[in-house]
């Protein structure tokens, strides 16, 4: 198993610039979610989607922020314009609901944005 | 509603002598109970979990946790640490008994193994 696969792993780029995080799931994982870590909050949840739909975007900061699951493969998370106050580690998760399973959600490595 | 405390921001141990991270839940029902592990410049890595059954679970790289349902915790242990195991542990919650939640992570607790 590839696991949850992130892409790219490390960003910098100027303040007003567009970035695109992209991620793709673990095959037949049914939940796919975005998070943000940073030292100041720790890890948050920003959106997340169950079969390609976002069920809960509450934690998505602001509307420069936006995310979407074309299809059971693929999701990204955008931003634009970044602001260096973005800077962080984006992670994409994904799960599978299943019965016995817990839910149990597994990590990508990361995709380390920085914004000057 | 769920929540997860991790009380200690830092536990510090020597390699070889035990290790405990601190866990405790709130939650209004039944709950499954999540440790994962976070290496400098890494995803967070699933370690155990509690689902149901025995309270003793027991995980990957030789750790345990106890689910104690009268103290509402879910401490992480091993009994003779390695300075490998130096890293980032966080505890996570999910409430069943109202549908699909989503894990709630506790602020996570840095585990340092001295030489």
């Amino acid at each position: 198993d590839a696991g949850v696969i992130q892409s790219p792993r490390h960003e910098v780029t100027e303040m007003g610039q567009e970035v695109t995080l992209r991620c793709k799931p673990i095959s037949g994982h049914d939940y796919l979610f975005w998070y943000r870590q940073t030292m100041m909050r720790g890890l948050e949840l920003l959106i997340y989607f169950n079969n390609n739909v976002p069920i809960d975007d509450s934690g998505m900061p602001e509307d420069r922020f936006s995310a979407k699951m074309p299809n059971a493969s693929f999701s990204t998370l955008k931003i634009q314009p970044s602001e260096p106050r973005d800077s962080a580690v984006y992670f994409c998760a994904s799960s599978l609901q299943g019965r016995g399973s817990g839910n149990t959600i597994y990590f990508g490595e990361g995709s380390w944005l920085t914004v000057v | 509603a769920q929540s997860v405390a991790q009380p200690e921001d830092q536990v510090n141990v020597a390699e070889g002598n035990p290790l405990t991270v601190k866990c405790t839940y709130s939650v209004s029902g039944n709950p499954y109970l999540f440790w994962y592990v976070q290496y400098p410049n890494r995803g967070l890595q699933f370690l155990l979990k509690y689902i149901t059954g025995d309270n003793l679970v027991k995980g990957s790289y030789g750790f345990e946790a106890e689910f104690n349902k009268s103290q509402t915790s879910f401490h992480l242990k091993k009994p003779s640490a390695l300075v490998s195991d130096s890293a980032l542990y966080f505890c996570a919650v999910r409430d069943i008994s109202s549908g699909y939640s989503t894990l709630t992570f506790g602020k996570g607790t840095m585990l340092l193994v001295s030489p």
